[in-house]
């Protein structure tokens, strides 16, 4: 089955810098890829999602990079706020649309003001 | 619209006993599905129901069910309770037929066993 691997478990960031999160899938034939966020006593919420058939996807300050040959993508979040602090999450679905969604391991950024 | 909402959001149970948690999707979406949050496993998915009937289940022992009804509205059960299932139960409902598509979560109902 499809296994998700995220980098790094924690990040530290300056409020103003930008923060990168990488994730590897192994399932080549997963199309679906989206982001979340989850605050401390909250549920995860979407932030942003891409499709195998995209490339790039930008929302506001955050965007998601999606490469299929090397299995890889990444979410990149420009001018850090201190409210960007949270645990990210990077997942993917499996070969069809009717495969659940199976999640990295997270990650802890910290913007520091 | 409202989001999905869970009950209850925290519960205490004795190791053996059983637990209900009650799901009430976002207005409109038919997909419900359930997962586990611990630190050590991260998020992962318990079952799926779409119509009431369920579509896919995840690698938990039986002692864990669902259904849902004709309201979309889910609950699953814990039978047996066992300290390693001290977790944060989120559900998500979905606009999509297909699972594998966006999720909306709820905040979650926090269980602790003892």
């Amino acid at each position: 089955g499809e296994n998700v691997e995220q980098h790094p478990s924690t990040l530290s960031v300056q409020e103003g810098d930008s923060a990168v999160i990488k994730c590897t899938y192994s399932d080549s034939a997963s199309n679906y890829f989206p982001w979340y966020k989850q605050e401390l006593g909250k549920g995860p919420q979407l932030i942003i999602d891409i499709r195998s058939n995209v490339g790039e996807k930008k929302d506001q300050r955050i965007a998601v990079t999606l490469n299929k040959t090397a299995k890889h993508f990444s979410l990149h979040i420009t001018e850090t706020q201190p409210e960007d602090s949270a645990v990210y999450f990077c997942a993917a679905s499996g070969r069809s649309g009717n495969t659940p969604l199976v999640f990295g391991k997270g990650t802890r950024l910290s913007v520091i003001a | 619209k409202a989001g999905v909402t869970q009950t209850p959001r925290y519960l205490i149970k004795t190791r053996g006993q059983q637990v209900t948690l009650s799901c009430s999707p976002i207005s409109g979406h038919r997909s419900v599905s359930w997962y586990q949050q611990t630190p050590g496993q991260g998020l992962q998915f318990l079952f799926e129901y779409f119509s009431e009937t369920q579509r896919n289940k995840g690698n938990f022992p039986g002692r864990f069910s669902g259904r849902q009804f004709s309201n979309s509205r889910s609950e699953m059960n814990v039978s047996t309770l066992e300290l390693g299932d001290s977790a944060l139960y989120l559900c998500a409902s979905s606009p999509k037929r297909d699972v594998g598509y966006e999720q909306y979560f709820g905040p979650g109902t926090r269980l602790t066993v003892t």
